[in-house]
Order: C-alpha cells, then sequence, then structure tokens
C-alpha cells in the first residue's frame, strides 16, 4: 500500500502569489491532518478533515484555507504569501489503532521569494 | 495550555552506545498521549513510539524505549546501541485524547553518532 503522498515537492513563488498543495492520505483512511514545519522548529498543527469536515485549525491566519474531497485527498491552500510562509508543509493520516499514530509524508517544501 | 520542551538543540553519540533524548511535557488533560517522531534530512516524519498516559509500563519499540516518568511529566527517548543511521532530528509530541490529528511538538534535538 501507498502511503501518504504529496506534491509537488518542492515549490517556489513570489510574495503576494497563491499556492495549492495536495496530499492524498493512506487508502482507507478519512482524515487528514496538515502541518507548517518552519525550518529549525518543530511541525505546527493547521487544519484536521475528517470525511470532508474541519474537526480542528490551528492559529493560522484565514489565507490559509483547506478542504476533502470525496475520495479523502485533500488540498491545502495559502493566499497572498509572504516570505514567513516558506516552510516544508507536511500531511499525515491517522493509522486507527490504540495509539492513532499519525503517519506523515514527505512534504511540500514551499520557498517564497 | 499543552506544551512540549526538548531542552538539548543537539546531541552527539559514540557509535553502539546509548543516547537519552530528553522531553518534559504540560498538560491539565488527564487523557493524552506522547509519541516520538524521527525526521532525517530527507523531511520525512517518522513514527518511533508511543506512550499513553495510563500505560503502566514503559514503551518499547526494538531499539527505542522510552522513559515515562508521569509525576515528573517527562517522557525521554532511549536509543540503545546507536547506529551511523540514527543520525537525524528527533521530535516529541503530545495528543490530548481529544484532539485527534492534532499533535503538538518540541522544538527538536539533533542526534549525531559519531563513528
Amino acid at each position: 500500500d501507498a502511503g501518504v503522498t504529496q506534491s509537488p515537492t518542492h515549490l517556489i513563488k513570489t510574495r503576494g502569489q497563491h499556492v495549492t498543495l495536495r496530499c492524498s492520505p493512506i487508502s482507507g483512511h478519512k482524515s487528514v491532518s496538515w502541518y507548517q514545519q518552519v525550518l529549525g522548529q518543530g511541525p505546527q498543527f493547521i487544519f484536521q478533515y475528517y470525511e470532508k469536515e474541519e474537526r480542528g485549525r490551528g492559529n493560522f491566519p484565514d489565507r490559509f484555507s483547506a478542504r476533502q474531497f470525496p475520495n479523502y485527498s485533500s488540498e491545502l491552500n495559502v493566499n497572498a504569501l509572504l516570505l514567513g510562509d516558506s516552510a516544508l508543509y507536511l500531511c499525515a493520516s491517522i493509522v486507527s489503532g490504540r495509539a492513532n499514530v499519525l503517519t506523515f509524508g514527505a512534504g511540500s517544501r514551499l520557498t517564497v521569494l | 495550555a499543552q506544551k512540549i520542551t526538548q531542552t538539548q538543540p543537539g546531541m552527539f553519540v559514540q557509535e553502539k552506545e546509548a543516547v537519552t533524548l530528553d522531553c518534559t511535557y504540560d498538560t491539565s488533560d488527564p487523557s493524552y498521549g506522547l509519541f516520538w517522531y524521527k525526521q532525517p534530512s530527507s523531511g520525512e516524519m517518522i513514527f518511533l513510539i508511543y506512550q499513553g498516559s495510563y500505560d503502566q509500563q514503559n514503551a518499547t519499540e526494538g531499539r527505542y524505549s522510552l522513559n515515562f516518568q508521569k509525576a515528573r511529566k517527562s517522557a525521554n527517548l532511549v536509543i540503545s546501541a546507536s547506529q551511523l543511521g540514527d543520525s537525524a532530528m528527533y521530535f516529541c509530541a503530545m495528543r490530548e485524547v481529544a484532539q485527534g490529528g492534532k499533535l503538538i511538538f518540541g522544538q527538536g534535538t539533533e542526534l549525531s553518532v559519531k563513528p
């Protein structure tokens, strides 16, 4: 089974532009979470979606939005990009079980110039 | 408020030796889970080990063990018999049971294994 897949792996944008990042969870997993990891820091929670509904939102401005599709894949959208949005964006799906472990994709590395 | 603290920005260990990475946490919720992840330079977060707040015994997964001291609110990761491939960033994380997919991560510890 494929793990969590994310695209694109790398991208460069300029300030003020918009970006869309995509994530496909592990097959059959209905929950997707998004995290932002700025260089030198731990990941920070942005959103969680379950069955196409938002189940949690971190402390991020309204420029950040997301959605989940019927096939459980997800998109993270960021509008009006700032230099500070440069980061690794990680997507995770939850492996159901005692620990409900989050399994992460390899991430999308965004550079804003 | 939930908080994870990792006070060691960087650690060095000799190959085949054991190393302990420190993690303290803060939460007012009695039900929570603690996780350790490894992040190589490639960027992917790799799950290592989990400890539930009600677990009576310390978790172990192969060469990884978690030294859980609930009263001290610490959840240190012990890696035995270090290997060169263990060189990476290590993150401690916590989730309150009701929070679903939301993990709170620490700042991380960069481990370097020397031959």
